[in-house]
């Protein structure tokens, strides 16, 4: 699946650097999503942008900040991590189907590793 | 709030065998999507199959089925004929059927193992 793409693929970073997660969605998609996968936990949702407005924030801290320039384009804007936001970082994008009566399945990109330092 | 429980961390199955990897789930509403995702060692989620909860009939994917029991909150997957590229994670996960996109609800899990 390459409709929906991560740069880079791995991160490793100090407490004090500040560093972007891209995600770049080729599918026509109007949503797009940040999760965290940490080990053991399950998938926690971070960020939902529908048409480049975010509608949700679940309760992320300030150290997460998130950009959607375009609704193709989704950033993650990392700054004065801890080492417990070390995971695996996914992007995922939607269509809103519901009109048709269809469920807006998710297609995820390949995720980041981030590790924090 | 929706909560999905996946209570079989780890599973095993030999080549060619059947596996069933059981999901449950808590919501208080009517209407809404379930899905099973695959995460295998890549680490890219790919969508294995869905299902709408106002039908009653399963859904069906080749080798891959579910069993949906709505009055249970029940939704297994079946995988026949397992094969080496079936090793993954499993994940179970539930979208409510409002307007809009609203986000999914995973489960934690579980790990498939196929042996040869």
């Amino acid at each position: 699946e390459t409709g929906v793409t991560q740069t880079p693929r791995h991160l490793v970073m100090g407490m004090t650097n500040k560093k972007s997660l891209k995600c770049e969605q080729h599918l026509g998609h109007n949503a797009m999503y940040w999760y965290k996968q940490s080990a053991k936990k399950p998938l926690e949702l971070m960020f939902v942008y529908n048409f480049k407005e975010q509608t949700e924030n679940n309760s992320v801290p300030s150290r997460f900040s998130p950009e959607c320039p375009n609704s193709s384009h989704l950033f993650l804007h990392l700054h004065t991590l801890q080492p417990e936001d070390s995971a695996l970082y996914l992007c995922a994008s939607s269509q809103d189907n519901w009109l048709a009566g269809d469920p807006d399945t998710q297609y995820f990109g390949p995720g980041t590793r981030l590790t924090v330092l | 709030a929706q909560t999905v429980t996946q209570s079989q961390p780890e599973m095993s199955v030999q080549e060619a065998e059947t596996v069933t990897l059981s999901c449950t789930y808590d919501t208080s509403e009517s209407d809404y999507y379930l899905f099973w995702y695959k995460q295998p060692p890549s680490r890219q989620m790919i969508l294995v199959i869905r299902q709408e909860a106002y039908k009653q009939q399963n859904a069906t994917e080749n080798r891959f089925s579910v069993n949906f029991q709505k009055a249970a909150k029940s939704f297994s997957l079946k995988i026949s004929d397992s094969q080496l590229g079936d090793a993954a994670m499993y994940f179970c996960a539930y979208r409510s059927a409002g307007s809009g996109n609203t986000p999914l609800v995973f489960g934690k899990g579980t790990r498939l193992s196929v042996i040869a």
